[in-house]
């Protein structure tokens, strides 16, 4: 199977612009998460998307969203960007249903730059 | 989530053991301990999990404590390649939790020839 995807591999945006981040997961997996990466506060939880729904969100402003489509693909967008949202974002696909461990698998990351 | 603690930095010898610590005394019985690895500027690799009993895959070995405080990953025989954080974290298995993972600092590994 193709691993996870996620374009554009790199980005440079101005403060105040808004950007769109792309996700393709696994074939066959529903849920999707999304991290940030940052040199000063690691790796730190976004939002995750399961069957086209927020199932969880983390402690981000509002200027973050995301949604999911009927194929599972994701996207994120960030508006009015600022200096510090420079950094990797990680998408990560897992199967999504029934119970038990569910392992993500993580794609290459995009790496934002804001000017 | 339960919280872990990881020594922040680790060497091993090439072509020997490797065995990275973890502490998680909070550890609630529903949550699983699992372990990614991540190579410098890619996006984390998952590597293991478990519950309570012993663990081993083709990438490591995952041993748990009988009262669930602290894990141990193994990997039998470090290569040059293994040079990675290492992250031990606690999640609970449920799905309908959802799948969030809460990332410490982890372990930085290298691996010396």
């Amino acid at each position: 199977k193709a691993g996870v995807t996620q374009t554009p591999r790199y980005l440079i945006k101005t403060r105040g612009q808004q950007v769109t981040l792309s996700c393709s997961p696994i074939s066959g997996h529903r849920s999707v998460s999304w991290y940030q990466q940052t040199p000063g506060q690691g790796l730190q939880f976004l939002f995750e998307y399961f069957s086209e729904t927020q199932r969880n969100k983390g402690n981000f402003p509002g200027r973050f969203s995301g949604r999911q489509f009927s194929n599972s693909r994701s996207e994120m967008n960030v508006s009015t960007l600022e200096l510090g949202d420079s950094a990797l974002y990680l998408c990560a696909s897992s199967p999504g249903g029934g119970r038990g461990p569910r392992e993500q698998y993580f794609g290459p990351g995009t790496r934002l730059t804001v000017t | 989530d339960a919280k872990t603690t990881q020594p922040p930095s680790m060497d091993c010898a090439e072509g020997r053991a490797a065995n990275l610590p973890c502490n998680h005394s909070t550890i609630s019985g529903n949550e699983y301990v699992y372990w990614y690895r991540q190579i410098h500027s890619q996006g984390p690799q998952y590597i293991i999990h478990g519950l309570k009993n012993n663990e081993t895959n083709e990438m490591a070995s995952l041993i748990i404590t009988e009262d669930r405080k602290s894990s141990t990953l193994i990997l039998p025989h470090a290569t040059l390649r293994d040079t990675a954080v290492y992250y031990c974290i606690v999640s609970p298995g449920f799905n309908n939790a959802g799948n969030m993972l809460t990332f410490g600092g982890g372990t930085r590994l290298m691996v010396k020839p």
